[in-house]
């Protein structure tokens, strides 16, 4: 079955360290997308990819950096430079450009202690 | 980004009932889609409607768009208590391939 697959589910970080999030997809999805939410705030774009070796910052990608080496992967780290990182951070893919709708990955909820 | 606005931001029904959410946005768009998330899980799409578009149903999803007052309504008919998740509105804005999306509104069904 196609879709967008994000690991781990949980993880705990220590301040001052980095810590990288999976997405994959077999979607053969050109666009792919990093979202982070926040209780009460919705939904905010971190960076998005619409195709591969090439990625733009969203509305809050100080922190925070990607690569898009595959077409199927699109690697999000959260670095010691995010203030505030806990936070659930959920992938998403289209196809470009985005005319349907989005296909979410289940998210990973990141955890600093 | 121009982030929409649901209202309400929560609504509690009784199962059976109709559920109505709406959203506003702030640009002019291409389409406006509707998603679902059950707690803790990742967003599902439930259904689109181009800015042409005045109306649309899928099943028990019934959408409008108001381009003039830049506003979307979705209702569930015959809510279940399955039915209890967040749904937000997020809008293609015209000449952009990001989706903006809204704060959404939490739905509580009550069997």
């Amino acid at each position: 079955d196609g879709g967008i697959t994000q690991s781990p589910k949980y993880l705990f970080r220590k301040e001052g360290q980095n810590v990288t999030l999976s997405c994959e997809q077999n979607l053969n999805h050109d666009a792919m997308y990093w979202y982070r939410q926040d209780p009460g705030q919705g939904l905010r774009l971190i960076y998005y990819s619409q195709i591969v070796n090439d990625f733009q910052k969203g509305d809050i990608a100080e922190g925070y950096s990607v690569s898009r080496e595959k077409k199927e992967s699109f690697p999000l780290t959260v670095t010691s430079a995010q203030k505030n990182p806990t936070a659930f951070y959920l992938c998403a893919s289209s196809i470009e450009p985005p005319k349907g709708g989005y296909t979410f990955g289940s998210g990973t909820r990141l955890t600093v202690v | 980004s121009q982030q929409g606005e649901e209202d309400p931001q929560a609504l509690s029904i009784q199962e059976g009932e109709n559920a109505t959410m709406n959203c506003s946005y702030k640009t002019s768009i291409n389409n406006l889609q509707w998603y679902r998330q059950n707690s803790g899980r990742g967003l599902v799409h439930l259904i689109l409607i181009r800015s042409n578009e005045r109306e649309k149903h899928s099943g028990r999803l019934r959408v409008t768009l108001d381009t003039s007052k830049k506003s979307s309504s979705l209702l569930i008919t015959a809510s279940r208590a399955a039915d209890t998740a967040s749904y937000f509105c997020a809008n293609l804005p015209a000449g952009s391939y990001q989706l903006t999306f809204g704060k959404g509104t939490k739905l509580s069904v009550i069997p």
